[in-house]
């Protein structure tokens, strides 16, 4: 079984440029997670998509970072402008819907360096 | 004041040693205490969790919950070089559906 795949591994941009980063998770995953990790802090949530819906987006950092989950399957997470201060390591995570959400399984990550 | 604490190491130990990995919290309502392990440009993996207090055993890995203190830990018996990697502890106050709370990650080095 696949596991969680993100797109891309790296990206480096400039500051005011636009930056798409695509999640795919376990096939059958209802539940969808999006993390960050910015350089000596822990991990973030940012937002938990169930099925197509967003269930909880408290972790958006401002209106620059738009996820979306097109038909409940992959989620894209798009930032516009991008900001020096939105470098980090952004991880999707996916469980199954048996209401036990804890088991998230993690991806390997996107690597975003805004210069 | 982070809702989680935990010490960044770097936590060096010879082979066979036994590690004691451990993170406070602030945030009574947490239920569900997750340990997990990350090795360098991977993602996170689930080690262990548990519900509420108490411990749980999986081979090597033992993971106790103390939620009068806010305190947990992860124990690694025999330890292994392949162990050497940081260490996650997560938590959540939901059921089903978790935003999961981490610590900053405690490295640790296992040296043949």
């Amino acid at each position: 079984e696949a596991g969680v795949t993100q797109f891309p591994s790296h990206s480096v941009i400039e500051k005011g440029q636009t930056v798409t980063l695509r999640c795919d998770p376990i096939s059958g995953h209802d539940n969808l997670y999006w993390y960050r990790r910015v350089m000596g802090k822990e991990i973030k949530f940012l937002l938990h998509f169930v099925k197509e819906s967003k269930q909880d987006e408290s972790g958006m950092p401002n209106n620059r970072f738009l996820a979306e989950r097109t038909g409940g399957t992959y989620s894209t997470l798009k930032v516009q402008p991008a900001e020096l201060e939105d470098s980090g390591v952004y991880f999707c995570a996916s469980s199954p819907y048996d209401g036990f959400g804890e088991t998230q399984y993690f991806g390997p990550g996107t690597r975003l360096l805004v210069l | 004041q982070k809702e989680v604490e935990q010490d960044p190491g770097p936590l060096s130990v010879p082979e066979g040693a036994i590690v004691s990995l451990n993170c406070t919290y602030s945030n009574s309502a947490f239920q569900y205490f997750m340990w997990y392990r990350q090795y360098s440009r991977k993602g996170p993996e689930l080690l262990m969790y548990t519900y509420s207090s108490g411990n749980k055993e999986d081979g090597r890995f033992t993971a106790q919950v103390d939620k009068s203190s806010k305190y947990i830990s992860l124990f690694i018996r025999d330890s292994q070089p392949s162990d050497s990697a940081t260490y996650l502890c997560a938590m959540s106050a939901n059921t089903g559906f978790q935003k999961l709370v981490f610590g900053t990650g405690t490295r640790l080095l296992v040296s043949p």
